[in-house]
């Protein structure tokens, strides 16, 4: 049972251009998401993360919203660069798990010249 | 401050084996969790040790055991490796702090198993 969805697993955007990599839960007891960016041969590094009190969160180039009632998260990335190549993981954490996260299976972004 | 380390980075290993791969968390951070990623299944948790003990554990059979030892270390093993369990094994250290605040999880490279 996939409880956090990526259902693109891939995307391809010009430099410039605005990414926009989705994200979808089934679980309304996550009360955390978090968006992880991984390198071949790295593990995950965190890229940005928003508690389910909001509904956006920014950090430079990198904005997250999370839609509730819709249980569907977004994150947006602009200006893309080519250094944004990579995949993308979204993942969300249950109230009092402190620190199991469950993952999507992530989105490959290709950042074209 | 060095960042997480696991080893060994590459494992072949054939059917029937048992595995142990180890991971050294980020100094003074006490939880260490592991994860299994597989092509089209994203990473999924395997458990979580905080200061010597299993405080959360995934849906995995029970051939996938783990510890933790006192200076935080922690060892992850699998036992009578099957075909499926070819995977990159990931380990995620943090604070650990309960509570409701996250505790941010930083990954290490990865150990890289293939059974044949």
């Amino acid at each position: 049972d996939q409880q956090v969805k990526q259902n693109s697993p891939s995307l391809s955007v010009q430099e410039g251009r605005i990414s926009i990599l989705n994200c979808d839960y089934t679980n309304s007891m996550f009360d955390y998401f978090l968006w992880y960016k991984k390198y071949p041969a790295e593990g995950p590094t965190f890229l940005i993360s928003i508690s389910s009190i909001k509904d956006k969160n920014e950090d430079g180039r990198f904005t997250v919203f999370l839609n509730k009632s819709a249980k569907h998260l977004s994150l947006h990335i602009v200006p893309s660069q080519p250094g944004d190549s990579a995949v993308y993981f979204c993942a969300a954490r249950k109230t009092g798990t402190a620190s199991k996260l469950t993952f999507g299976t992530g989105t490959r972004l290709q950042v074209t010249l | 401050k060095a960042g997480v380390t696991q080893t060994p980075r590459y494992l072949i290993k054939t059917r029937g084996q048992q595995v142990t791969l180890s991971c050294s968390p980020i100094s003074g951070h006490r939880s260490v969790s592991w994860y299994q990623q597989t092509p089209g299944q994203g990473l999924q948790f395997l458990f979580e040790y905080f200061s010597e003990t299993q405080r959360n554990k995934g849906n995995f059979p029970g051939r996938f055991s783990g510890r933790q030892f006192s200076n935080s270390r922690s060892e992850m093993n699998v036992s009578t490796l099957e075909l499926g369990d070819s995977a990159l094994y990931l380990c995620a250290s943090s604070h650990g702090a309960s509570g409701p605040s996250y505790n941010e999880q930083f990954f290490g490279p990865g150990t890289r198993l293939t059974v044949l």
